[in-house]
């Protein structure tokens, strides 16, 4: 069964330091998705991502996050200068069909970020 | 904004026993719905979605879930549980203006065998 898989599943970085972690989406899935959880906290939208453009984004996505699919199979969030409360398990997803229109969102494991 | 709740964070059942877990959210449009299940060191996975028609919705191993508008609720169910149902339970809401999914707050299911 195709998976969406993640890399790395657990990085540790200082404060301030540039982090990215990788997403290879299923192959033929057209839109591609970011969350974030932080512990004991609900599971949070960051951005969408669709026909390589940001198709949206919350309020969490700043100016420090970015989004990338720079060969047309990984998915990388990059996050500049890591703050303590970036710390959260992220999740990257995607799906053949956007959410509006039945679509189903494939998750992977996740990458847990602890920022020290 | 909208929002989803699920207000049982926590629910132990013994083997056979029925499960039922709430969700409400906060949107008066047209909403699509959706439960999402984690087992003990997995991903995420769609158990069942509603986006029009009858409003109770089957979904994987036996559960379902039935949307009622008037009280803003999808709440899953499941007749009788087993211990390979021990898990945490995301509800979730697409409000059809975008592809975001608003999370609720999870609930841990344990069963005990």
């Amino acid at each position: 069964e195709p998976e969406v898989t993640q890399t790395p599943s657990h990085q540790v970085t200082q404060m301030g330091q540039e982090v990215i972690l990788r997403c290879v989406p299923i192959s033929n899935h057209l839109y591609f998705y970011w969350y974030r959880q932080i512990l004991g906290q609900k599971v949070e939208f960051l951005v969408s991502f669709y026909n390589n453009e940001i198709s949206e984004k919350s309020e969490i996505f700043d100016d420090q996050f970015s989004v990338e699919r720079p060969d047309g199979s990984n998915f990388t969030l990059k996050i500049r200068s890591t703050k303590l409360e970036d710390s959260a398990m992220y999740f990257c997803a995607s799906s053949l069909q956007g959410a509006t229109n039945t679509g189903e969102l494939f998750f992977g494991e996740g990458s847990r970020l602890t920022v020290l | 904004a909208q929002s989803v709740s699920q207000h049982n964070h926590h629910v132990i059942l013994s083997e056979a026993a029925s499960l039922e877990l709430g969700c409400n959210y906060s949107y008066g449009g047209t909403v699509n719905l959706f439960w999402y299940v984690q087992y003990p060191g997995q991903h995420l996975q769609l158990l069942l979605k509603y986006f029009s028609g009858d409003p109770l919705v089957k979904g994987i191993k036996g559960f379902e879930a039935e949307f009622i508008k008037s009280k803003f609720s999808f709440n899953l169910r499941k007749p009788s549980v087993q211990w390979s149902d021990t898990a945490e339970y995301f509800c979730a809401v697409n409000n059809n203006a975008g592809n975001m999914l608003t999370f609720g707050g999870g609930t841990r299911l344990m069963v005990k065998p």
